[in-house]
């Protein structure tokens, strides 16, 4: 089974800050690791992921997210926040087993303050 | 990339009334595409897998009478929701994962909007 805990339900930034967003997984397999962004009354947008290659993975719009296996985490980061990233934000788990479908965080809404 | 199209944005449909939602996979063909479900401010929850030329696989808690999946090809996969309820309205996306072991990803729809009035 797999799972994924996203810590922070609202997190908020000034413009201009740095964006950390929490991602801790659980996998018996090793895991596929994504991060997706919603904004509102849209679908999913991949920002970037992990398919056990280099841990460091670079994304879209400035994110990167580092895999690391000893914390089974895989936070989501950007140097320097922009209004437009304002949006809901969702870690998910697969695997290269099984029937693949993902499993996803909680989610977490980020704010950008002006 | 790979594109996945799902048709209505939204919809909005009578109480008792059946609607179906369609997710095509428009440049690969999927044998498998997976519905989700997602409730206002809450995360995606996995409804069913959707195989192609085979009957759907439901997760626990949801009614496989009420939620009718149709695989007819490799790249059209559709769900109705029969005998719709206000308590049915929610956001439904679709998606489709790749095929290729090294660069497995699910690609998404856009999501439709039901709303049961």
């Amino acid at each position: 089974a797999q799972s994924v805990t996203q810590l922070g339900s609202h997190v908020s930034v000034s413009e201009g800050a740095l964006v950390l967003l929490r991602c801790n997984y659980s996998s018996s397999v090793p895991p596929y690791l994504f991060w997706y962004v919603q904004y509102p009354n849209q679908g999913l947008q991949l920002l970037l992921k992990y398919t056990s290659a280099a841990t460091l993975v670079k994304g879209i719009n400035g994110f990167e997210a580092e895999f690391k296996k000893s914390e089974t985490s895989f936070h989501l980061t950007k140097p320097s926040a922009h209004m437009s990233d304002a949006a809901e934000y969702f870690c998910a788990v697969t695997s290269d087993t099984g029937r693949r479908a993902l499993t996803f965080g909680s989610g977490t809404r980020l704010q950008v303050q002006p | 990339g790979a594109v996945v199209s799902q048709h209505p944005s939204r919809v909005i449909c009578k109480s008792g009334t059946s609607v179906k939602i369609e997710c095509r996979s428009l440049d690969f063909q999927a044998t498998t595409m997976f519905w989700y479900r997602q409730f206002p401010k809450q995360s995606l929850m996995l409804m069913a897998t959707s195989n192609e030329g085979s009957k759907a696989t439901y997760e626990q808690g949801v009614e496989k009478d009420k939620f009718l999946i149709n695989h007819a090809s490799l790249t059209l996969s559709t769900l109705t929701v029969t005998s719709a309820h206000p308590e049915d309205s929610s956001f439904y996306i679709c998606s489709a994962p790749s095929m290729g072991r090294v660069n497995t990803e699910a690609f998404f729809g856009q999501g439709t909007r039901l709303t049961v009035v």
